[in-house]
């Protein structure tokens, strides 16, 4: 069980920039999430894989992230034409089936200069 | 709906006790609950479940009154390893997963 993998850890770019972010999780997990987690505030959801399939979205995700997981392996976040309200640190986490824990990366600081 | 912790914040001296709640307006399938240290990731402490039993890990216990739909972290014999941010995830079941919705946190420092 080597964890969650989340890269890179540090990512500034300039705003309206296109960034993607990777998330490998822990090998027999087959449920994916993205978090966002902003200063003072818990993770927040993004969305949601079940194997390859993109389950749910939070309202809160605009059309500018889009995430995906091929094979229903590792799984990308990608956040186009960044703005300055991005900056946050992105979680990924990932579970066995039903309701089971969630294993979280050490998530991935985005920085919108 | 983000569930309700409290209290925002507590200082402990080393060996005392500590309640966390976390409250939801909405009815509950699941608590999680999850520490985190600064810079790192959440940690899987728990989960409670409708109609189970109290959980415990090491000197942590938890509690879940679905009535109430609240659940309460009990730190016993506070020790500087506990010092961290405890956030309560909470889970109405979504149609096809588990999403959970977490509160603001509830920072915690045991001093010696």
């Amino acid at each position: 069980d080597t964890g969650v993998s989340q890269n890179p850890r540090h990512k500034i770019t300039k705003r309206g920039q296109n960034v993607t972010f990777r998330c490998d999780p822990i090998s027999e997990h087959n449920r994916l999430y993205w978090y966002r987690q902003t200063l003072g505030q818990g993770p927040e959801f993004l969305t949601y894989f079940q194997n390859e399939a993109q389950l749910e979205k939070s309202r809160l995700l605009s059309d500018r992230f889009s995430a995906e997981r091929p094979k229903g392996s590792f799984s990308t976040l990608e956040i186009q034409r960044t703005e300055q309200g991005d900056s946050a640190m992105y979680l990924c986490a990932s579970s066995t089936q039903g309701d089971q824990p969630q294993h979280f990366g050490d998530g991935t600081r985005l920085s919108i200069l | 709906q983000q569930p309700v912790q409290s209290p925002q914040a507590v200082i402990l001296r080393e060996g005392e006790d500590a309640v966390i709640n976390c409250s939801s307006s909405k009815a509950l399938y699941s608590v999680h609950w999850y520490r985190q240290k600064h810079g790192e990731a959440p940690v899987f402490l728990m989960i409670l479940l409708k109609g189970g039993e109290q959980m415990r890990h090491e000197k942590i216990s938890a509690s879940f009154n679905e009535k109430k739909q609240q659940s309460s972290l009990y730190l016993t014999a506070s020790q500087l390893s506990y010092s961290g941010t405890y956030f309560c995830g909470t889970g109405p079941r979504t149609n096809s997963g588990y999403a959970l919705n977490f509160g603001k946190g509830t920072s915690l420092l045991v001093t010696p």
